[in-house]
């Protein structure tokens, strides 16, 4: 399958943790990566590779992976993080194509 | 600074023809895939297909083959996106934006967007 499934929505008191998950079968062979989207702005990406961040993400934004789920995790969520969030890999193809999540909406209380 | 800046907004008439285009600066346009990205109103993101400027070597994933054509000119660090003949339900958001590495399939800069809006 080349589809990549996430909750629709998740919701995280303001400094506390929460997961954002990630599911496919073609996360058994490749990384995730991992976007953040706000309102009338492009997506920024948070997370690639095993667990890098690009410069600029605060390390508060960390991922892992196991087996055919990959997750983002935010550690003491701020308001600012209150955004939709998609995943993102290789299909299973083997053709270089990739595949985005549906997207978590994530609100912070 | 790194940067891929897309062209403007378009507003089009179902079977009218496009092409949007996506100029990137402040790196080496071709050593890097550059993947197009659709976003219906209010939905979320799409996988379009990918092209290396290098060669030209382009993908596109199922949905969208036969569909648009993606392309590139090395020469002025533009890659496009064209549409032969639009329709209604082509209105969206579409980005570009360029891909760390094939392994990593993570797009790390990405353009502003360009608006398409096809209504008659």
């Amino acid at each position: 399958s080349s589809e990549l499934t996430q909750d629709p929505a998740v919701s995280v008191a303001l400094g506390q943790t929460v997961r954002i998950t990630c599911q496919g079968d073609s996360l058994r062979s490749y990384y995730a990566s991992w976007y953040q989207q706000k309102p009338g702005q492009a997506p920024v990406l948070v997370i690639y590779g095993k667990n890098n961040r690009p410069s600029g993400i605060p390390d508060r934004f960390s991922g892992s992976s196991s087996g055919n789920t990959a997750s983002l995790t935010i550690t003491g969520a701020q308001a600012e993080d209150e955004a939709d969030y998609y995943c993102n890999s290789r299909d299973s193809s083997g053709n270089h194509l990739g595949v985005f999540g549906g997207g978590t909406k994530l609100t912070v209380l | 600074e790194v940067q891929l800046v897309q062209s403007g907004a378009e507003v089009k008439k179902p079977g009218e023809s496009l092409k949007i285009s996506c100029k990137g600066s402040g790196y080496s346009f071709t050593s890097y895939w550059i993947g197009w990205v659709r976003q219906m109103p209010g939905k979320g993101l799409e996988w379009m297909g990918i092209i290396y400027p290098g060669d030209s070597d382009t993908r596109y994933s199922p949905s969208f083959q036969g569909q648009v054509t993606i392309s590139a000119d090395k020469s002025i660090s533009t890659a496009y996106l064209q549409w032969s003949s639009l329709k209604a339900s082509d209105t969206a958001m579409y980005y570009c934006a360029r891909q760390v590495s094939p392994a990593l399939n993570a797009f790390d800069i990405w353009g502003q967007g360009t608006m398409v809006t096809v209504s008659s």
